[in-house]
């Protein structure tokens, strides 16, 4: 069975550019949740949907936005890039829908350097 | 001591030792842990959960410690291998069905043959 998967593996951008990441989730996982793990950290949460809807939103400025589709894959996509934006963003599904369905699957990430 | 700013926290051990990785987690309302394993290039994946009402839960290998009063969480390897290589980080959640983990600084292993 394919894991959750996340396009393009690794990605440059500019100052002031505007990106667009995708992630498919697990088939039958209901619930995405994307985060960015800077280098040296844990990854930090800043969104997660759920059935299309946003169910949480980290602390993150409001150039970075996300959507969920009928297919349940996802998009994230950043404005106005900014040098500390370089990172690795990773994508995680779940199957969703209560507590004890939460357990999240993550994938590999994409990598998104910032020049 | 607990390096800074790019250096994580590292733990070198033989072949077969056991390790112990540890972890303060900082709100008491957190009702579920959870340890992943993240290796070079890859996203984390997850090794073992416990919750809030117990205080120890064991898998292959691996046991997970919860000691609620002074907040802190801890992971022991059996026989470490090569394979276990890896940063691990411990993550927390206030549960509530939205399960959002906030993850701690993680600590890398190194396991020498």
């Amino acid at each position: 069975d394919a894991g959750v998967t996340q396009s393009p593996t690794h990605l440059i951008k500019t100052r002031g550019q505007q990106v667009t990441l995708r992630c498919s989730p697990i088939s039958g996982h209901k619930s995405v949740s994307w985060y960015q793990q800077v280098l040296g950290q844990g990854p930090q949460f800043i969104f997660q949907y759920y059935e299309k809807e946003e169910r949480g939103r980290g602390n993150f400025p409001d150039r970075f936005s996300a959507r969920q589709f009928p297919n349940y894959s996802s998009e994230l996509n950043v404005n106005a890039l900014l040098l500390g934006d370089s990172a690795l963003y990773l994508c995680a599904s779940s199957p969703g829908g209560g507590p004890s369905y939460n357990e999240q699957f993550f994938g590999p990430g994409t990598r998104l350097t910032v020049l | 001591g607990e390096s800074v700013g790019l250096h994580l926290p590292t733990l070198s051990v033989q072949e077969g030792d056991n390790s112990i990785i540890n972890c303060a987690y900082s709100n008491s309302a957190s009702d579920y842990f959870i340890w992943y394993k993240q290796e070079s290039g890859k996203g984390p994946q997850f090794i073992i959960d416990i919750r809030s009402n117990m205080d120890k839960r064991q898998g292959q290998r691996v046991t997970v410690l919860l000691n609620k009063t002074v907040k802190h969480l801890s992971l022991q390897i059996a026989a470490t291998q090569p394979g276990d290589s890896a940063v691990y980080f411990c993550a927390e959640t206030m549960g509530g069905g939205s399960y959002i983990p906030t993850f701690g600084r993680g600590t890398s292993l190194i396991v020498h043959p």
